[in-house]
């Protein structure tokens, strides 16, 4: 497997622009997760899915920030309009899901996000 | 409110000796913690984990210690090599039993000198 894949790795982009980060978790993982980490708060969780179904987005800064996950192989976490404050990196990740009582998250590689 | 935060930021450890990590943790709730470890530019790689009816647990190399009677998680790592020079996170489930949710701590950074 080649574990959870997210793109872009890299992102710089200006104030104002829509940013779209992709994830692609492990196959067979029912759960998502996407966090934010920076050096001021660390890694913060953002979101998660079980089952393509959002649970809690009580970590979602504000609404500019938004989530999807249209199937089991994918998702998105968007933000619209970006501002310099959200400049992090943000990584995903994937577990077996709730029935299986795991609570081992595989993460991604991460998407650096710079907004100028 | 809830709160997982480590006593040290930076770790210095010779080769080959052990390391010890701490970790501090407020929510009694907790019943389940694990430690990631993040080198530059990678995503929190799994090391172990532990649930809160045991008070040791070991892997290869690595050992983590539980005290819930002072809220404390540690882990250990003999005969420290370079390629341990990361960042380790300790998180717990903040009590949510098989939701994955993890909270995690600020993190302590390893070096490890030749």
């Amino acid at each position: 497997d080649a574990g959870v894949i997210q793109s872009p790795r890299h992102e710089v982009t200006e104030m104002g622009q829509e940013v779209t980060l992709r994830c692609k978790p492990i196959s067979g993982h029912n759960s998502l997760f996407w966090y934010r980490q920076t050096m001021m708060r660390g890694l913060e969780l953002l979101i998660y899915f079980n089952n393509n179904v959002p649970i809690d987005d009580s970590g979602m800064p504000e609404d500019r920030f938004s989530a999807k996950m249209p199937n089991a192989s994918f998702s998105t976490l968007k933000i619209q309009p970006s501002e310099p404050r959200d400049s992090a990196v943000y990584f995903c990740a994937s577990s077996p899901g709730l029935s299986s009582g795991a609570n081992v998250l595989t993460f991604g590689a991460g998407s650096r996000l710079t907004v100028l | 409110g809830e709160n997982v935060g480590l006593h040290l930021p930076t770790l210095s450890v010779q080769e080959g000796d052990n390391s010890i990590i701490n970790c501090a943790y407020s929510n009694s709730a907790s019943d389940y913690f694990i430690w990631y470890k993040q080198e530059s530019g990678k995503g929190p790689q799994f090391i172990i984990d532990i649930r809160s009816n045991m008070d040791k647990r070991q892997g290869q190399r690595v050992t983590v210690l539980l005290n819930k009677t002072v809220k404390h998680l540690s882990l250990q790592i003999a005969a420290t090599q370079p390629g341990d020079s990361a960042v380790y996170f300790c998180a717990e489930n903040g009590g949510s039993s098989n939701t994955g949710k993890l909270i995690f701590g600020q993190g302590t950074t390893l070096q490890v000198k030749p």
